[in-house]
């Protein structure tokens, strides 16, 4: 149980295209996702965390007009990255946390590397 | 900005061996501490979540330590196997509505 999907997970795109990454929950119901980045040999980084039927919460220094996040639903929170650029380029995961469970538990997708050129 | 470090960045040990590395992280406004395993191309997998100072958790051959007061949390394999190899991380967080911090990681390098 508790499987996050996340798609897709590399994708090679040109600057100043915008690329949507996809994060489900395929067995659970998640009223809160985290998007994440990790650049080499750092930290996970929270972006923003992804609140159901609401606006994003992001986290000081994250462009929330270059980072869109919709979370329509309660089992799909995406991510668009707008104009990238190679700056950009990075690892890109997603969590969710249970709604209907106490526990404080951040399930994971398998991550998205992103490239851009 | 909370630090999280986890130590050593790497290790290299031979199968049957047991291991163990830290995490450490501030003593103040402790909420909870989680420990990750990460296989290369998988999704990170929750092993414990830690709340209480002196919190001893175990699954399988894989026990962590609590140390609220001074600020770490020792991960422990017993008897590595290769399919132990993985990166280990942990994740701090302070307070109930706060983010999780993590530290960046110990890779684990089990061989035969």
């Amino acid at each position: 149980g508790a499987v996050v999907s996340q798609h897709p997970s590399w994708v090679i795109c040109k600057s100043g295209t915008s690329v949507k990454i996809e994060c489900r929950s395929l067995d659970f119901q998640a009223t809160t996702m985290f998007w994440y980045r990790q650049f080499p040999k750092q930290s996970l980084m929270l972006m923003a965390t992804s609140n159901e039927g609401s606006k994003a919460t992001y986290e000081q220094g994250v462009e929330k007009d270059k980072f869109l996040i919709n979370h329509a639903s309660l089992t799909l929170s995406t991510l668009t990255v707008t104009s990238a650029h190679p700056e950009d380029s990075s690892f890109y995961i997603c969590s969710a946390r249970d709604s209907l469970l106490s526990t404080d538990t951040q399930y994971f997708g398998p991550g998205t590397r992103l490239t851009v050129l | 900005i909370l630090n999280v470090e986890q130590s050593p960045q790497s290790l290299h040990v031979q199968e049957g061996d047991s291991t163990n590395f830290t995490c450490s992280f501030p003593s103040s406004n402790f909420y909870a501490l989680h420990w990750y395993r990460w296989e290369t191309a998988k999704s990170p997998e929750a092993l414990f979540v830690m709340t209480l100072n002196g919190d001893e958790k175990k699954k399988g051959r894989i026990s962590a330590t609590l140390n609220t007061k001074e600020g770490y949390s020792y991960l422990y394999i017993k008897g590595s196997q290769p399919e132990d190899s993985a990166t280990y991380l942990c994740a701090f967080k302070a307070g109930t509505a706060s983010k999780l911090t993590f530290g960046t990681g110990t890779r684990l390098q089990v061989t035969l």
